[in-house]
Order: C-alpha cells, then sequence, then structure tokens
C-alpha cells in the first residue's frame, strides 16, 4: 500500500459525460501528479499540483482540468468524454514540489470505460 | 515523440537466470532515471533509480547500469524469482525552475518460469 488513495476504482460512462476523480495523497506529501495510461501505453504525464498551485502541464486536453483542495486532495475533470479518453488514471504523491531526484508513490488508479 | 523506449514488449527468464530490461531515451536534458514496477490491478512501485552522475546502482537484486553516452539503460535482476514477474516501467526526469514529471516508456512485461 502506496498510501496513495484513489476513488473510484472503476467507472463506467458514456460519451459526452463529465466525471471527477479523485485523489488523497500520501500523509506529509505536498505535491499530486496525474497520469493517463491508456492501452499498452506507457503513463503519460498530465498535470502537477504543489500545496494548491498549479507546478508543472504536461499533454493535458483542455476538455480535461485539476485541481488541489487546501486539504492537499485533489480531483480531475474530464469533460465531453469521448471513446478515446477510456483509459487508467493514476495519481501519484510526493514530499516536495519536485526537482530531479523526485521518486512519486502511486494510488491504484482508476479505470474509466467510456462507452 | 517517445522520449523514453523500451524496445522489448515482454521478456521471458527461467527462475535463477539473470534478467536484463533496457531502455533507450533520446532527451539529453534527463538526469535521473527511476525503475517502477508493476503488478495487475496496483499502481507502479518505485523499484530503483539512478542520477546522471553515476554509472550504476545497486539495491539488493537489482542493479541498474546508465550509459550516458549510449542513452541506455538496462535493469539487471539476479536471480529472478517468479515473484518478480511483472510490468517493469523505466522512467526520467529533467530539471525543471518550478515543477516535476516523470517521462515514462511503454513498458516490458517481465515473465519468471519455475
Amino acid at each position: 500500500d502506496s498510501g496513495v488513495t484513489q476513488t473510484p476504482k472503476h467507472l463506467i460512462t458514456a460519451t459526452g459525460q463529465r466525471v471527477t476523480l479523485r485523489c488523497s495523497p500520501r500523509s506529509g506529501d505536498l505535491s499530486v501528479y496525474w497520469y493517463q495510461q491508456s492501452l499498452d501505453q506507457g503513463l503519460q504525464f498530465l498535470i502537477q499540483y504543489y500545496n494548491g498551485e498549479e507546478r508543472a502541464k504536461g499533454n493535458i486536453l483542455e476538455r480535461f482540468s485539476a485541481q488541489q483542495f487546501p486539504d492537499l486532495h485533489s480531483e480531475l475533470n474530464l469533460s465531453s468524454l469521448e471513446l478515446g479518453d477510456s483509459a487508467l488514471y493514476f495519481c501519484a504523491s510526493s514530499v516536495g514540489w519536485g526537482g530531479p531526484y523526485t521518486e512519486a508513490f502511486f494510488g491504484q488508479g482508476t479505470r474509466l470505460t467510456v462507452v | 515523440d517517445q522520449q523514453v523506449k523500451q524496445n522489448s514488449p515482454s521478456l521471458s527468464v527461467q527462475e535463477g537466470r539473470i534478467s536484463i530490461l533496457n531502455c533507450d531515451y533520446t532527451n539529453s536534458m534527463f538526469d535521473y532515471f527511476l525503475w517502477y514496477k508493476k503488478y495487475p490491478a496496483e499502481g507502479p512501485t518505485f523499484l530503483i533509480s539512478i542520477s546522471s552522475i553515476k554509472d550504476k546502482n545497486e539495491d539488493g537484486r537489482f542493479t541498474v547500469f546508465l550509459n550516458k553516452s549510449a542513452k541506455h539503460l538496462s535493469l539487471h535482476i539476479v536471480p529472478s524469482q517468479p515473484g518478480d514477474s511483472a510490468v517493469y516501467f523505466c522512467a526520467a526526469s529533467a530539471r525543471e525552475t518550478s515543477g516535476s514529471r516523470l517521462t515514462f516508456g511503454e513498458g516490458t512485461q517481465l515473465t519468471v518460469n519455475p
């Protein structure tokens, strides 16, 4: 158990809908990262928040948004869903804001299926 | 643009033998490299890392080698055990001014046969 909690574990929704994925970081971690893993792909970085502020952004679609709340949990909002958004979405956390020597700890992921 | 590549989707070895997983990268700004292991229905778990100032890092049965001139790293597992069967991801990061991100390879499925 990494200490990173993601809910829900599974989500099935229809195209055009909006969903929210939730992540609670490890106790004491201030950074939260979101990654997307599509079928047979590596994990693709989406976005990082540190202590409530956006710190790094990857190839995150405009239909996707995220935020980190004062209690440090984070939510990833996915809207106008398309079939291609079906993927595993992982949240990770780390103590600091980053720098190169950062080991992130991952949650179990949320499997999103868009039908 | 795949900056981190794991060219072998799968690898099968016998228990007790050495497993060698390979990873190539193209971005010369990467200066920290990590290996993660992933079991089905679980998130990736950190295994071992190496900074670009080193060429080898060892932790028990796991050793990572870095060849900066070739932009290549490898993970050696000796001896391999059936419990090592998992997907192994290579990841890399570079210095950023305000944040951090890991760039992952596609993963290699390692199967260790008893």
